[in-house]
């Protein structure tokens, strides 16, 4: 099981925000971290916990192992507005409930 | 570039089965994994299972007795079939390529199955 906190933050553009994501149990660096906006296929951010995909603005990052990961925007953009779920693959997929980021 | 692409009937009856086939283009199914994944009306992500090329599957324990997948290396596509569907399942169905612990980064556009008389 994955916890996901928030379900949904209100930030302004240019703000640092975190997302964090808790396994029930140990699931090493098997997790990663998707972006979802309306009407599109999900798109992966961060892989193995902290491995930044290509493509994607370094101002996205990774971090964490065993329980606890966290995903940070350092400085958010306009296009940044959207949803953003956690999934651990060591045990079947299991997604975080999602967090919904709005102006 | 590996292209997916969803398709099947969109709209489904209660008790009915839901069958929609992924096509994959730009590249083989072989050696790769294939996972379903669903998102409900006002709900969030739900993986629903994955096969490997060689037919080799593992299903999401709250939906195993109602899913069936499979696998063309022919036609390069994977199907997936949900028996007994109800209002629940309505969502927009993804297929994406399954790379283990790397997660998906190929993904279909999705197709919006809706269940209703």
């Amino acid at each position: 099981q994955m916890t996901q906190s928030p379900s949904s933050l209100s930030a302004s553009v240019g703000d640092r925000v975190t997302i964090t994501c808790r396994a029930s149990q140990d699931i090493g660096d098997d997790l990663g971290w998707y972006q979802q906006k309306p009407g599109k296929a999900p798109r992966r951010l961060i892989y193995k916990a902290s491995s930044l995909q290509s493509g994607v603005p370094s101002r996205f990052s990774g971090t964490g192992f065993g329980s606890e990961f966290t995903l940070t925007i350092s400085s958010l953009q306009t296009e940044d507005f959207a949803s953003y779920y956690c999934v651990q693959h060591r045990f079947y997929r299991t997604f975080g409930q999602g967090t919904r980021v709005e102006v | 570039q590996v292209q997916l692409q969803e398709s099947g009937p969109r709209l489904v009856k209660p008790s009915e089965t839901l069958s929609l086939t992924c096509n994959v283009s730009g590249g083989s199914i072989d050696i790769f994994h294939w996972s379903w994944i669903r998102l409900g009306a006002g709900k969030g992500l739900e993986w629903i299972g994955n096969i490997h090329s060689g037919g080799r599957y593992t299903y999401n324990p709250s939906l195993n007795r109602r899913v069936t997948m499979s696998v063309d290396t022919s036609k390069n596509q994977v199907s997936l079939i949900l028996h007994s569907v109800i209002g629940a399942d309505t969502a927009v169905y993804y297929c994406a390529r399954d790379e283990g612990g790397g997660g998906w980064l190929y993904w279909g556009q999705g197709i919006l199955v809706t269940v209703s008389s």
